[in-house]
């Protein structure tokens, strides 16, 4: 299956600073990725989509100017979450694929985010 | 906001017996469902996809869908203790925007 790469798989950061989380496709490009956030004992919550050269597209709820978007080529996308604070720890996963019929999921490592 | 429900459990079963675990979802238009595994601090894993009526079986795992119940199955066989996990329901939306996610029910398979 494709592979999908997410860096970092851990960080912990200090309230109020910025922490960037990088998603790679490392053998296909993709124009549309997924982030979500799953809180302990939670489901996957979907946060926003990712587009290729446009805007991202963030679900009801979600704060664009918190959690920045960047998906500026076909094989990178990145989540930036602005001014952490402790509320924002959780586990952020990205994705591709699995919405359109016949494609299946393909997810990132999944980053663990504590934010102290 | 279109849902899927999963009962969270745990759903407890001794080794070697079946473990059944069950989804609905309110999207009438879903054409594609999905059960992921995932251990804990881990990512999801693709256990089975389906997309047409009744069942799909790939080794231990048969998975059944029934779209007018809006209603799809795992049954997991000769369940082992590597099968404890919780697994996800997953369903695309009709718009194929978005994939959908269950809450999950978590598996625990005593040996």
């Amino acid at each position: 299956g494709a592979v999908v790469s997410q860096h970092p798989s851990w960080v912990i950061c200090k309230s109020g600073t910025s922490v960037k989380i990088e998603c790679r496709s490392l053998d296909f490009q993709a124009t549309t990725m997924f982030w979500y956030r799953q809180f302990p004992k939670q489901s996957l919550m979907l946060m926003a989509t990712s587009n290729e050269g446009s805007k991202a597209t963030y679900e009801q709820g979600v704060e664009k100017d918190k959690f920045l978007i960047n998906h500026a080529s076909l094989t990178l996308s990145t989540l930036t979450v602005t001014s952490a604070h402790p509320e924002d720890s959780s586990f952020y996963i990205c994705s591709f694929g699995g919405a359109l019929l016949n494609t299946e999921a393909f997810f990132g490592q999944g980053t663990r985010l504590t934010v102290v | 906001q279109k849902e899927v429900e999963q009962n969270s459990g745990p759903l407890s079963v001794p080794e070697g017996a079946i473990a059944s675990l069950n989804c609905t979802y309110s999207d009438r238009g879903s054409q594609s469902f999905f059960w992921y595994r995932q251990y804990s601090g881990k990512s999801p894993e693709l256990i089975m996809f389906i997309y047409s009526n009744g069942d799909k079986e790939d080794g231990r795992f048969t998975a059944q869908l029934n779209k007018a119940s809006q209603y799809v199955s795992l049954l997991i066989r000769d369940s082992q203790p590597s099968d404890s996990a919780t697994y996800l329901c997953a369903v695309n939306n009709q718009a194929g925007t978005a994939l959908i996610f269950g809450k999950g029910t978590t598996l625990s398979v005593s040996s």
